[in-house]
């Protein structure tokens, strides 16, 4: 069974600091790996995606991830926050042989001025 | 590229009562998803349809749940005598092929 663990449920930063999201999974078969944001009141947005090509993966709004499969992670980082970042960020998880997506709990993000 | 409609956005029930939520996918999109969301807690997956043909339903979708999507086209979620657990937000998505997922905006549902 596939699953995704993201470390805080909460993380807070000032604007201009990094931001560090953290997303560990468990697979058994090469995975897929995903981050979505979703803002109040709306569906999730696709923010970037690892399908086992470049391991260093760029997104939208100055994110990117990076794949390690030796430490089974694929955090998202971005170097600058800003205050329109706040939001819900969730990271998923699916394979070849699965459609469907595995998300985790979400990790709030909080951007002070 | 018009996203993802759902409709309603907010619907609030009596306990009891049957519901049914509708969703449209982008237009050339063969595969649609529906997921449930409560309060701080990540999407969890319902069931999916390829076309017209129902592929996959998770454990969560009980008996009282049915989900159809006669033409392949749009797809209607129907809950029957709802609870109060029932209570969360109801996603659709769709994807052409393997690619990324397209989230509509949810249909909120509260069970009084």
């Amino acid at each position: 069974a596939q699953s995704v663990t993201q470390l805080g449920s909460h993380v807070s930063v000032s604007e201009g600091a990094l931001v560090l999201l953290r997303c560990n999974y468990s697979s058994s078969v090469p995975p897929y790996l995903f981050w979505y944001v979703q803002y109040p009141n709306q569906g999730l947005q696709l923010l970037l995606k690892y399908t086992s090509a470049a391991t260093l993966v760029k997104g939208i709004n100055g994110f990117e991830a990076e794949f390690k499969k030796s430490e089974t992670s694929f955090h998202l980082t971005k170097p600058s926050a800003h205050m329109s970042d706040a939001a819900e960020y969730f990271c998923a998880v699916t394979d070849t042989g699965r459609r469907a997506l595995t998300f985790g709990s979400g990790t709030r993000l909080q951007v002070q001025p | 590229d018009t996203g993802v409609s759902q409709n309603p956005r907010h619907k609030i029930t009596k306990r009891g009562q049957n519901v049914t939520f509708r969703c449209d996918p982008i237009s050339e999109h063969n595969r649609l998803y529906w997921y449930r969301q409560t309060l701080g807690q990540g999407p969890e997956f319902l069931t999916y349809f390829q076309n017209e043909a129902q592929l996959e339903k998770s454990r969560l979708l009980s008996d009282r749940f049915s989900a159809e999507r006669p033409k392949g086209s749009f797809s209607t979620l129907e809950i029957q005598r709802t609870e109060q657990g029932d209570s969360a937000m109801y996603l659709c998505a769709s994807s052409l092929g393997d690619s990324p997922l397209h989230f509509g905006n949810g249909t909120r549902l509260t069970v009084t």
